[in-house]
């Protein structure tokens, strides 16, 4: 079965820490997004990527980073991790740009 | 732009109970509708989705939504929840181009 994934589940950094969080999916899908989710403010965009070396900036994509190789992977990259950066993290793909989102099941970042 | 708002941030209710999530959303332009559910550390899953066609539309797990365009509505319903439906619900609506999510109703089934 097709399916995404995310690693690491967990992980505590420490401020100013590069941090890389990877997401690889077998639907190949074209679409893929990074959310992050927090109390209140359900799930914000990050970056998304509609192809290969395509990478666009989503709402709140302030000290993140993303780049798109291959159809398969889309990794996150923290240049220097901070307090506020600390969340629980989703990837997600999609066949359509803004239709029916297959997510993994996230990266819990405890940044200290 | 478009929105979503989701009224309730928690609903509380009893197992065998009926339920209702109630999801508005603003938009300028024709729009599909969805309902994802996450239970606990766990990613999130379509529960439904409206995109054209029938307004009322059926989901997993005996969910159903009803989509009402006069109202900019689009809210979710179950006769009667067990307690395996405890999770957060989040509405979203797609206009072909951008996804924008609601900031979730977290529903609790007590017995």
């Amino acid at each position: 079965d097709a399916e995404i994934t995310q690693s690491p589940r967990h992980k505590i950094t420490e401020t100013g820490r590069q941090v890389t969080l990877a997401c690889h999916q077998t639907w190949n899908h074209n679409n893929m997004f990074w959310y992050r989710q927090d109390l209140g403010h359900g799930l914000r965009l990050i970056h998304y990527s509609y192809g290969v070396q395509d990478t666009n900036k989503g709402e709140v994509s302030d000290g993140y980073s993303v780049s798109r190789s291959n159809t398969e992977d889309l990794p996150l990259t923290l240049e220097s991790a901070a307090s506020s950066q600390t969340s629980v993290y989703f990837c997600a793909s999609s066949e359509r740009p803004a239709g029916e989102l297959f997510f993994g099941e996230g990266s819990r970042l405890t940044v200290l | 732009a478009q929105s979503v708002t989701q009224l309730d941030s928690q609903v509380p209710v009893f197992e065998e109970a009926p339920v209702e999530l109630r999801c508005n959303y603003s938009s300028s332009v024709s729009v599909y509708l969805f309902w994802y559910v996450q239970y606990p550390n766990q990613g999130l899953q379509l529960l439904l989705k409206y995109l054209s066609g029938s307004t009322l539309v059926k989901g997993i797990n005996g969910f159903e939504a009803e989509f009402n365009k006069s109202q900019t509505s689009f809210h979710l319903r179950k006769p009667s929840v067990h307690i395996s439906d405890t999770a957060e619900y989040f509405c979203a609506v797609s206009d072909d181009y951008k996804l924008s999510f609601g900031a979730g109703t977290t529903v609790t089934v007590r017995a």
